[in-house]
């Protein structure tokens, strides 16, 4: 059965800094990963999705990179502000007949001004 | 943003009383799923729809119905609520499952006393 997890559970940085968020799974068989942002009180909103063929995804910011063979996924967050400052999940979806997304429980990040 | 309405946004409501909830999209996307959302579990899937009255059971579907008899509307309903089902209930939508994102919407936040 496929799992994700993510450490840690909370960050705090300071403003300006470059940091990573990391995501685990125990299965490389997947159609792809999905990185998230939740604000408080609010849904997700979708950052960057990596199909399984992709090594790495970019927008602005944030970079995603997936080493499927190794089940890991980080997301990168370069000059962090503290708009940044959010609840981020990965999620990956698993390439068999299922159609379910699994979901990681979250890293909860605190940008210091 | 994509075009996902979620209703009620809040309620209220008492321990075996019906209740629904209804999540509209107008992007004509095919899939659409619910999801609960609760500290220390994350996001569980709890019912999908993978086209109009095509629907399967997630990962705690016990205790909730669904129904999608247009495109636009996915319906979660809960028969007799529990207090267990006090939670933040989510939908979201994708145009596939290989290769395009799930989108959220904002949820609905539901207490049963």
């Amino acid at each position: 059965k496929q799992e994700v997890t993510q450490i840690p559970a909370a960050l705090s940085v300071p403003e300006g800094e470059n940091l990573v968020l990391n995501c685990s799974f125990t299965d490389s068989a997947i159609y792809n990963l999905q990185w998230f942002r939740q604000d408080p009180g609010k849904g997700l909103t979708s950052l960057l999705l990596i199909q399984s063929s992709q090594r790495e995804q970019t927008s602005g910011r944030l970079n995603a990179s997936l080493d499927k063979s190794s089940g890991r996924s980080t997301l990168y967050i370069a000059a962090s502000q503290p708009g940044d400052s959010a609840t981020y999940l990965c999620a990956v979806r698993p390439s068999n007949r299922d159609d379910k997304i699994i979901f990681g429980k979250g890293t909860r990040l605190h940008i210091l001004p | 943003d994509a075009g996902i309405t979620q209703s009620p946004r809040h309620k209220v409501t008492e321990t075996g009383t019906p209740v629904t909830l209804r999540c509209h999209q107008t992007e004509n996307h095919r899939y659409m799923y619910w999801y609960r959302q609760d500290p220390g579990h994350g996001l569980r899937l709890i019912h999908y729809s993978y086209g109009v009255k095509d629907t399967d059971k997630g990962e705690v579907s016990d205790g909730y119905s669904v129904s999608r008899s247009k495109t636009e509307d996915f319906l979660l309903t809960l028969e007799s609520a529990t207090s267990s089902q006090t939670s933040v209930y989510f939908c979201a939508i994708s145009e596939s499952i290989v290769n395009q994102p799930q989108h959220f919407g904002d949820g609905t936040r539901l207490s049963i006393l």
